[in-house]
């Protein structure tokens, strides 16, 4: 299996903030890279894929970059929405998630 | 509308079996892999199994060969996963999850049930 690091663990900022996460493939994935969003209770929810494309319904403040080995999550102008849990994975060969990165208010 | 719901998660001994079942609505299983994943409470998330649309392609995390099997029912829009040998390190939330696009397993979750609880204790 791919190993997905993802850094920080956990990040502490304010509403209004930018941010900015980041996630390392163990090996070439090309663009086959998704970021999910999960809050306490809930399911994950899919905010972007293909690396940098995002998905229906998500606000424009998240954007998504990279092509490997580093791949970024951004989130501009942070809401009080955004406080959750956030994981990457990876598609390319098999299926492998990030441990995640906690983000919380400062 | 599109939509997972997951059931059969219970409380079990160690050793014991479980089967838990996936019913989707709004599409149709034969036209997508489809996905368990499960989430240690408190923890990350975890890949276990996927079954083509047809059935005919299937794959286990190491971690659940041999003991965990996928399947699928067509006809119902369901699927399942039949886990024996349960282990305490098997508690977690198990959640199934469709891709974005039909076709292939390469590909983003876009939909993901609410998840059912297993616990495995003594």
């Amino acid at each position: 299996d791919i190993q997905m690091t993802q850094s920080p663990s956990s990040l502490s900022a304010s509403v209004g903030d930018r941010v900015t996460i980041t996630c390392r493939a163990g090996q070439r994935i090309n663009s086959y890279l998704s970021w999910y969003q999960q809050k306490p209770g809930k399911a994950p929810q899919l905010l972007i894929y293909a690396a940098s494309t995002l998905h229906s319904g998500v606000p424009s403040r998240f954007s998504g970059s990279g092509s490997g080995p580093d791949f970024t999550l951004t989130i501009t102008n942070l809401q009080p929405e955004d406080f959750a849990t956030y994981y990457c994975q990876q598609s390319y060969t098999g299926i492998s998630f990030g441990q995640g990165t906690r983000l919380e208010i400062e | 509308q599109v939509q997972l719901v997951e059931s059969g998660g219970d409380l079990v001994r160690p050793g014991g079996s479980l089967r838990l079942s996936c019913t989707g609505s709004g599409f149709a299983f034969s036209d997508y892999y489809m996905t368990w994943i499960r989430q240690v409470p408190g923890k990350g998330l975890e890949f276990l199994s996927y079954i083509s649309g047809t059935g005919n392609t299937i794959h286990y995390a190491d971690s659940v060969q041999g003991r965990f099997t996928i399947s699928k029912d067509k006809g119902e829009n369901s699927m399942y996963l039949q886990m024996s040998s349960l282990r305490v390190e098997d508690t977690a939330i198990y959640y199934c999850a469709r891709p974005l696009r039909g076709g292939g397993i390469s590909d983003a979750f876009s939909i993901w049930g609410h998840g059912t609880r297993v616990t495995v204790s003594s």
